[in-house]
């Protein structure tokens, strides 16, 4: 199977930095996508990483190692509406390019 | 326009009624998906059509039957549900091709309770 691990649960301060992992198995890897989910809501989509190294968007930055099957998301200046639940997402070539899901980290902020 | 629209919003039905679920894209994605998401689970893929041809059927019973009347239209027609059946029922939508299916974009779900 292809799992993809990201930890249960985070909690951050407002206004500090936060890393959330992503692991995968690296055979067939295709790309790497983070989504963000407020509760009770759809998932919105954050980053795309195909390629070694960092792409940034504003407060947050993907990264991502293909030999070592890992990503993370990285978000600074954390404010209290970043509180959310953190989709780490992989396609992969035997999977039909389907997205495969981690279970998701949930990541609180507090003041 | 990069919105994804469904109706309706909540759906209350019992296990006998029969219910249709609607999606529709105006971004000129060519491919739609039908996502089944439990509370503090991802999403689980159902149904994918590519260019307006089912391509993925994730192994769904048949009480719940995808349609895709044009490009831009996305229904899930439902029928004899079990209780266990009740959740947020997403449609997304993406370019097609390889390495365009990952990024997607999601409706606001349907939340269906099934009683």
């Amino acid at each position: 199977g292809q799992n993809i691990d990201q930890p249960t649960e985070m909690t951050a301060t407002e206004g500090a930095i936060v890393q959330i992992n992503c692991t995968y198995q690296t055979s067939g890897f295709n790309g790497l996508f983070w989504y963000q989910q407020h509760a009770g809501e759809a998932p919105t989509f954050l980053s795309y990483n195909v390629l070694d190294g960092l792409e940034e968007k504003g407060r947050f930055s993907s990264f991502l190692s293909r030999s070592k099957g890992y990503s993370y998301l990285l978000l600074k200046e954390l404010q209290m509406k970043d509180s959310a639940s953190y989709l780490c997402a992989v396609t992969f070539m035997d999977s039909n390019y389907q997205l495969i899901w981690g279970a998701g980290t949930k990541l609180i902020i507090k003041p | 326009d990069t919105e994804v629209t469904q109706t309706p919003k909540h759906l209350v039905m019992g296990m006998t009624n029969k219910k249709s679920l609607k999606c529709e894209q105006h971004m000129g994605h060519r491919a739609m998906y039908w996502y089944k998401q439990k509370a503090k689970k991802p999403p689980e893929l159902m149904f994918v059509y590519s260019y307006e041809k089912l391509s993925i059927n994730e192994s769904v019973p048949s009480r719940f039957s995808p349609e895709c009347p044009n490009s831009s239209l996305l229904n899930l027609h439902l029928h004899a549900l079990q209780p266990e059946d009740s959740a947020l029922y997403l449609c997304a939508s993406s370019q097609a091709g390889d390495r365009a299916v990952g990024e997607q974009y999601f409706g606001p779900g349907t939340r269906l309770t099934v009683t």
